[in-house]
């Protein structure tokens, strides 16, 4: 079975500033998708940044970035140049790459404070 | 952009009565999937589907579950007698095949049941 842990529930961060969140997984697959979505206050559930477990390199969107390690089984986000709208809830999440089910971590909740 | 629609944004139901959440995919994606979220908890799995029948589902589909793609374009879920522990955020998401694994989520409808 796969699961998914985040294990801060809320975090803060001052606006322009940098925050990490943290995932980790367990599973026993070699090949699959780690995912981070955001789900701001409208609900709708929004990627933020994908990575596949075969390549090396870390996921880079604009200001978002994750630190892929395979071997430790974690998977963080970071968040540069904190901005207003990415206050959310975020969740990471895993697909195994022969499935087509996401497993969701049980989020954290992101405040940027002004 | 394409996007995943979901009717109504909002219902509410009396226990033991049926419902069912509308969800129109985006139109070339051929994975479809329901998921449930519990006010302040994690998304949970309920169901995938992919060929004209379901291909995964969770334990908390059970019996009382069914999905539907009745005309090619949208997907239902229905719930046949619902219990005051269905409320929650239900989501729909739709994705394509192979390499693209984003999944793209509805903005959701949130059933409460009385």
């Amino acid at each position: 079975a796969q699961t998914v842990t985040q294990s801060q529930p809320e975090m803060s961060v001052q606006e322009a500033e940098t925050v990490t969140l943290s995932c980790t997984y367990d599973t026993s697959e070699s090949n699959y998708y780690l995912f981070w979505y955001k789900q701001p206050p409208s609900r709708q559930m929004i990627l933020v940044i994908r990575q596949e477990a075969y390549k090396q390199q870390n996921a880079t969107e604009n200001r978002f970035s994750v630190n892929f390690q395979k071997a430790a089984k974690s998977f963080s986000l970071k968040i540069s140049d904190s901005q207003l709208g990415d206050t959310a809830m975020y969740f990471c999440a895993f697909m195994k790459r022969t499935g087509n089910q996401f497993y969701f971590g049980t989020g954290t909740s992101l405040t940027v404070i002004p | 952009e394409p996007e995943v629609t979901q009717t109504p944004s909002h219902q509410v139901t009396q226990m033991g009565q049926e419902v069912i959440l509308r969800c129109v995919p985006i139109s070339n994606h051929l994975y479809f999937y329901w998921y449930r979220q519990i006010l302040g908890q994690k998304v949970e799995f309920l169901v995938s589907f992919y060929n004209n029948e379901i291909s995964e589902k969770s334990e908390i589909f059970d019996d009382q579950f069914s999905v539907e793609r009745p005309d090619g374009s949208n997907f239902t879920l229905k719930i046949r007698s619902t219990k005051l522990e269905d409320s929650a955020m239900y989501f729909c998401a739709s994705r394509g095949t192979g390499m693209n694994t984003e999944a793209f989520f509805g903005q959701g409808t949130r059933l409460t049941v009385v």
